[in-house]
């Protein structure tokens, strides 16, 4: 049972909008403390996508968004491609653990 | 260019001891913190253990407290994770993988992995 909880699949077709929730409590994301995203494509490691809540590193594109509200935040995904077919990650730090947590992951299906 | 160079694959036996290493070059070892992230075949990421070289904080995960020892060689920009007892349920993938400057940073830049197999 992860700290932070994500659906363990989701799906749409090409070019629709996606978005992947990760639920996490008071001691973790309702503390303030930033979620990053992280993409994995079969084995390979994975590459961050978003961090600090909603900024993407260089070379990610805009199709990939995330927010934050309370104790949860959300992965976007627009104009969804065949491409973006992976397990998605989100991660925060946790006060009471002292320590970083990852979702369990989700695996995102293109249609 | 930031790389983390991670050593080879590992095949050991139940209650063997093991190191793997992670060397990092391109940045300032000392000022972001470095560590582990284990993926067991089939499975999600588990954040392990992380250590700050600059002055030797240290977090670990969870699960892995006394289970683990990550240690790092600041003369050498080298992070370690060490097992004295291994188990058949250590048989995963490790990732080394650079922090921020700050504990609760994320994770920018990663090593290819080393799969570490337990089985007698």
């Amino acid at each position: 049972q992860s700290v932070l909880t994500q659906p363990p699949s989701v799906s749409g077709a090409p070019g629709q909008r996606v978005t992947i929730s990760c639920t996490g409590s008071s001691s973790n994301i309702g503390a303030y403390h930033d979620v990053h995203w992280y993409q994995q494509f079969p084995g390979t490691a994975p590459k961050l996508l978003i961090y600090g809540n909603n900024n993407r590193p260089s070379g990610v594109p805009d199709r990939f968004s995330g927010s934050k509200s309370g104790t949860s935040a959300s992965l976007a995904i627009t104009g969804l491609q065949a491409g973006d077919e992976a397990d998605y990650y989100c991660q925060s730090y946790d006060s009471r653990l002292s320590a970083s947590v990852f979702g369990g992951g989700t695996k995102l299906t293109v249609l | 260019e930031v790389q983390l160079e991670q050593s080879g694959a590992e095949v050991k036996k139940p209650g063997e001891s093991l190191k793997i290493s992670c060397k990092a070059s391109g940045y300032s070892f000392s000022t972001y913190w470095i560590g582990w992230v284990r993926q067991v075949p089939g499975k999600g990421l588990e954040w392990m253990a992380f250590i700050y070289p600059g002055d030797s904080d240290i977090r670990y995960g969870p699960s892995f407290q006394g289970q683990v020892t990550i240690s790092a060689d600041k003369s050498i920009s080298t992070a370690y994770l060490q097992w004295n007892i291994l188990k058949a349920s250590d048989t995963a993938m490790y990732y080394c993988a650079r922090g921020a400057a700050y504990a609760e940073g994320q994770h920018d830049f990663w090593g290819q992995g080393t799969l570490v197999t337990v089985s007698s």
